[in-house]
């Protein structure tokens, strides 16, 4: 079964406007991340938060975690065509040091240029 | 350093053919996974690693098997292709340890199965 849910399903928006993604989890977690996929491409990593962590930045990206909702935010601002892609959130459990990554099903976003 | 690297691209297979798939990694890492992507699933994991000549189930392990009999090497088999393993499979590797969660993945390879 899925752990994270991403929401909305799919997000079309200009260039230059933000664009941001959520994503809920369930049970507890070690950490969150968030990776992009390009079409027809692998996935790639972005970035991490840990659970005692509650907002990180990376370039363009912000990543908020509100452990006590269970739900974390992905913000990419000042959006650009390159950035069309699918992305993921990831959340890793806490049982176990081999602890594996559960996908969410992804959101489609979509920047017009 | 070409990272994760998967062989075939592409495989058509008829219903009940047998095919291995590989993943090869050059970043000495101890961790690999196998996962596959069908459209509105995400990924679901199938088998990992977690070093050489082990090796355990993910989510959706049936009709398929894996072997790490070298550390930088995990492969994937399908014994009797069905049609319900058409999919998109991808592997991953990450180095071991806590601090060490990001995951680097292959390319994928795209599987039809007649």
């Amino acid at each position: 079964s899925q752990q994270g849910e991403e929401d909305p399903q799919a997000l079309s928006i200009q260039e230059g406007e933000n664009a941001t993604m959520n994503c809920s989890y369930k049970t507890s977690i070690n950490n969150l991340q968030w990776y992009r996929q390009n079409s027809g491409r692998g996935l790639v990593h972005l970035i991490l938060i840990r659970s005692n962590e509650r907002e990180k930045h990376s370039g363009r990206l912000r990543v908020t975690l509100d452990t006590s909702k269970k739900s974390s935010s992905l913000l990419i601002t000042a959006s650009r065509a390159a950035d069309t892609a699918s992305y993921f959130c990831a959340t890793r459990g806490n049982t176990g040091a081999n602890s594996k990554l559960t996908f969410g099903k992804g959101i489609t976003l979509s920047v017009r240029p | 350093n070409a990272g994760v690297t998967q062989t075939p691209k592409f495989r058509v297979l008829k219903t009940g053919q047998s095919m291995t798939l590989l993943c090869a990694q050059d970043m000495n890492h101890e961790y690999m996974y196998w996962y596959r992507q069908d459209p509105g699933m995400g990924l679901r994991l199938i088998h990992y690693s977690v070093g050489e000549g082990t090796t355990a189930k993910g989510e959706v392990p049936d009709g398929y098997n894996v072997s790490r009999l070298k550390k930088q090497n995990f492969l994937l088999g399908l014994e009797s292709a069905a049609p319900s393993q058409t999919s998109v499979y991808f592997c991953a590797s990450r180095l071991a340890g806590g601090n060490t969660d990001t995951q680097y993945f292959g390319p994928g390879t795209r599987l039809t199965v007649l």
